[in-house]
């Protein structure tokens, strides 16, 4: 059984688009991290997210972490093609401090 | 900062060799490093938590026999993939956690391993 479900797995979409992926848990997460990962390369962290109903923006992202601290989405506006990556969100189970929890992730392609 | 690296970063073994990989944390000392497998186009798959000076914690379903991991020093962990097979092939991925805040892990490049 999978902790952490992303969803969706898989979005292609045009240059200028917007678009959100989910990461949803029926467990309580201490803290959530966003990764982004390119091909042959390790991830990348974009933010941790600590406190429930959190929101934060690192330039056209935006990070929500859920008010139950379960789930979180990202949405990116004005999607470039520099966007395009494998999308992993991950966080550590309340009570397990040093294991990691990876999503299921979510491929995104960005298309001229 | 929070920079880690790992070596080599591609490697190709014939079968029933061993390889070992390293994992170096360059500008922070990581009392806890781990080792993920990633399949293609899958997440990645926790293998082991290494930590410094004492046995590392395995997985249920990871061999502890076939893949070694020594964590000698604050900023070095390795993992030796013994006697290699075919179906060892996959991207190894180590990472270091930082030893304060709410435990970010910080990634190496990964390491691609092909067994022939």
């Amino acid at each position: 059984t999978q902790l952490l479900e992303q969803s969706p797995q898989f979005l292609s979409i045009q240059e200028g688009e917007n678009l959100t992926v989910y990461c949803n848990s029926s467990s309580v997460f201490s803290s959530l991290q966003w990764y982004r990962q390119e091909p042959g390369e390790g991830p990348v962290l974009l933010v941790t997210v600590v406190t429930g109903g959190e929101v934060k923006k690192l330039k056209r992202l935006t990070f929500q972490f859920g008010d139950a601290r379960k789930d979180s989405s990202l949405h990116i506006t004005a999607a470039q093609p520099g966007d395009t990556g494998l999308y992993l969100c991950a966080g550590h189970v309340t009570g397990t401090a040093s294991k990691l929890t990876f999503g299921t992730g979510t491929r995104l392609q960005v298309t001229l | 900062g929070a920079v880690v690296s790992q070596h080599p970063s591609w490697v190709i073994c014939k079968s029933g060799t061993s390889v070992k990989i390293e994992c170096r944390s360059l500008d922070f000392q990581a009392t806890t490093m781990f080792w993920y497998r990633q399949f293609p186009k899958q997440s990645l798959m926790l293998m082991a938590t290494s930590n410094e000076g004492s046995k590392a914690t395995y997985e249920q379903g990871v061999e502890k026999d076939k893949f070694l991991i020594n964590h000698a020093s604050l900023t070095l962990s390795t993992l030796t993939v013994t006697s290699a097979h075919p179906e060892d092939s996959s991207f190894y991925i180590c990472s270091a956690r930082v030893t304060s805040g709410p435990y970010e892990q910080y990634f190496g490049p990964g390491t691609r391993l092909t067994v022939t």
